[in-house]
């Protein structure tokens, strides 16, 4: 079983602070994605990487930046939070399977709120 | 640009009926097709997929279909149970076989189903 980890299920930060949010998988996929998840908008994407020390811009990358230096690891930096980035931020990955690398799978979650 | 919407925002249905949840999209690229259910506090979990080839998919209680020409696909829940109820995604894919999409994924914005006992 494909397991994703996130290290925390709830955060609460101050407005300024710089937040890390780490994830890692344990099923050497080389593809990992950030999303947050808000009512009425789907999941959105923020930033995926595809490989070691890679990272491509997704859909709402402003206000953020990541980090991937090890494969199973993928890192969503907050440079300077603010109250509109309370959200559930959602980590996955994928890779190959069957000729395909689209099934992504996701953990479980963090919860963070900017007060 | 919304290319994929779920019109629905939410679903009920009693339970031992059938669920219907709808999707429409818009970029004819697409080419591999996923549903993810997602209960409150939990990440989304991966429930079944639909390459463009073919037009119906099934896994015991659930089953999609596609049609392609009318950019539209659905996810069929037979008979409904109680702990169906969650948040549904569909989700899109654009030629990641042999491509170099690196597996990336458009969601919907999800309907949230109601089955009552």
């Amino acid at each position: 079983d494909v397991k994703v980890t996130q290290s925390s299920r709830y955060l609460v930060k101050r407005t300024g602070e710089k937040v890390f949010l780490e994830c890692v998988q344990d099923m050497d996929h080389e593809n990992m994605f950030w999303y947050r998840q808000d009512p009425g908008l789907g999941l959105r994407l923020i930033y995926f990487s595809y490989d070691v020390k890679m990272k491509e811009k997704g859909d709402i990358p402003e206000g953020y930046s990541v980090s991937r230096e090890k494969k199973e690891r993928f890192s969503l930096i907050l440079e300077s939070a603010s109250t509109n980035q309370t959200s559930m931020y959602l980590c996955a990955s994928s890779g190959p399977d069957r000729g395909r690398t689209d099934t992504q799978y996701f953990g479980p979650g963090t919860r963070l709120t900017v007060l | 640009d919304q290319q994929v919407k779920q019109n629905s925002p939410s679903l009920s249905v009693q339970e031992g009926r059938i669920s219907i949840l709808n999707c429409d999209y818009t970029n004819s690229m697409f080419d591999y097709f996923l549903w993810y259910k997602k209960y409150p506090a939990e990440g989304p979990t991966f429930l079944i997929s639909i390459s463009s080839i073919k037009d119906k998919n099934e896994d015991g209680r659930f089953t999609v279909f596609l049609n392609k020409s009318a950019k539209h696909l659905s996810l069929h829940i037979v008979p409904s149970q109680p702990g169906d109820s969650a948040v549904y995604f569909c989700a899109a894919s654009e030629g990641s076989a042999g491509g170099t999409s690196y597996g990336k994924l458009t969601f919907g914005q999800g309907t949230i189903l109601t089955v009552h006992p």
